[in-house]
């Protein structure tokens, strides 16, 4: 499946943060979410061939990288208390089309 | 991106059947129906997709409508582990891929 770390972080208001995500074996598609308490998660964006494949609302200090091993990170830089929720890494093959997106158990942040 | 809507919540007996119901009435005819679930705790699951007929998988079937501007998601016999968020969701085949806008869902519960 898809694993995710860490699991849970706490950082700072200002600081910088990078999350990691491994993907499903033989995937070469993964997307990001933001999922803020009580509500559905949000499209951050998609890494196809190590290239951004689509983008959500979120400001350019949220950034990704996908490496040859199809596992990606998302940045964040300047923190803010708003940006305290639940990531999600989601893998697919084919951008989801055949058999859907695979989803980790995510990284709680917490921002103070 | 076409929008969802579904009812706040459902509950359901044990071993009973479940019919969760969607509608999408500005669906377009390349918006694909997707289906997932999140159970407390853990990242959305796939559960199954479609375009114009019904689809059968292990874990459910989807029913779509004629003119395609409702879909009902069928357990066939509600478990205890089925007690989730179910969302509704429509990706266009050749749109922003990866964005799966994910509304409230359908939390559902599953009395023994």
């Amino acid at each position: 499946g898809v694993t995710q770390s860490p699991t849970h972080l706490i950082k700072t208001r200002g600081q910088q943060v990078t999350l990691r995500c491994s993907s499903q074996s033989g995937h070469n598609t993964v997307s990001w979410y933001q999922q803020a308490l009580g509500q559905g998660p949000q499209f951050i964006f998609q890494y196809y061939r190590k290239e951004e494949n689509g983008r959500g609302n979120f400001p350019p200090r949220f950034s990704g990288l996908q490496f040859p091993n199809d596992s990606s990170e998302l940045n964040v830089n300047a923190l803010e208390l708003d940006d305290s929720a639940l990531y999600l890494c989601a893998s697919s093959l084919h951008q989801g089309f055949i058999d859907g997106y695979t989803f980790g158990s995510g990284t709680r942040l917490t921002v103070v | 991106d076409a929008k969802t809507t579904q009812p706040n919540s459902m509950e359901s007996n044990e071993e009973e059947p479940v019919h969760l119901p969607c509608n999408h009435s500005t669906i377009s005819g390349t918006d694909y129906i997707h289906w997932y679930r999140q159970l407390p705790s853990q990242g959305p699951e796939y559960v199954i997709h479609g375009l114009t007929s019904n689809v059968n998988n292990r874990m459910a079937s989807l029913a779509i409508a004629e003119d395609r501007k409702s879909s009902t998601l069928i357990l066939h016999r509600a478990t205890l582990r089925d007690a989730a968020v179910y969302y509704c969701i429509l990706e266009n085949y050749g749109g922003s891929q990866g964005n799966l806008i994910f509304g409230k869902g359908t939390k559902l519960s599953v009395k023994p």
